[in-house]
């Protein structure tokens, strides 16, 4: 079965200091990637997708995740974070044919002023 | 275009009852699928419903059901209710060939 990894269950942070969220899937084949937002008592929202091309994806608010098919990795980054980044963060991986993606557990991420 | 909406917004039921939630998706969307979010276990997937058909499903127990109605309106429904279901209940709708899902604010259900 399909399975995502998020390692990183908690990160707390400095506003300004670098991000990278980890993402590592177990699909061998053709894949499409995201990773989801959820900022406090809002709802998910995309915030950046990869389905082919150019591996590095650059999304809305200064995020961007490199696809690294030898690593099965999608790993999230963000050069200097803000408090308003504080959120949890969700990486989506669909493949096999399957519409139906499948999430990671999520990272809570607290970025202190 | 508006976005997936859900209804209600917050719910309290007792153990035992059962609980009917709603999903409207974004118009031209015609698939819909529903998840579970807790805490520390991220989403899990319940279902998919496409044309009024359930085209996909998670490893939920039979309690859990869904329907949808040729608007592309869903409903889920959970019997006979269980501590353990209170959760968050996020729907999602997307395009066919299924693209990206765009999320509505969840029913956050709490069994009493």
């Amino acid at each position: 079965a399909q399975s995502v990894s998020q390692h990183n269950h908690h990160v707390i942070l400095s506003e300004a200091a670098s991000l990278e969220l980890g993402c590592n899937y177990s699909y061998g084949g053709t894949v499409n990637l995201f990773w989801y937002v959820q900022y406090p008592g809002q709802h998910l929202q995309l915030l950046l997708k990869y389905f082919s091309g150019d591996p590095l994806v650059k999304g809305i608010k200064g995020f961007e995740a490199e696809f690294i098919k030898s690593k099965f990795s999608f790993n999230l980054r963000k050069p200097s974070v803000q408090w308003s980044d504080t959120a949890e963060y969700f990486c989506a991986v669909r493949g096999g044919g399957s519409y139906i993606p499948t999430f990671g557990r999520g990272t809570s991420l607290i970025v202190h002023p | 275009k508006a976005g997936v909406t859900q209804t209600p917004r917050y719910l309290i039921k007792t153990r035992g009852q059962q609980v009917t939630l709603s999903c409207s998706p974004i118009s031209g969307h015609r698939s819909v699928s529903w998840y579970q979010q807790t805490p520390g276990q991220g989403l899990q997937f319940l279902f998919e419903y496409f044309s009024e058909t359930q085209r996909n499903k998670g490893n939920f127990p039979g309690r859990f059901s869904g329907r949808q109605f040729s608007n592309s309106r869903s409903e889920m429904n959970v019997s006979t209710l269980e501590l353990g279901d209170s959760a968050l209940y996020l729907c999602a709708s997307s395009s066919d060939p299924p693209e990206t899902q765009y999320f509505g604010p969840g029913t956050r259900l709490l069994v009493l």
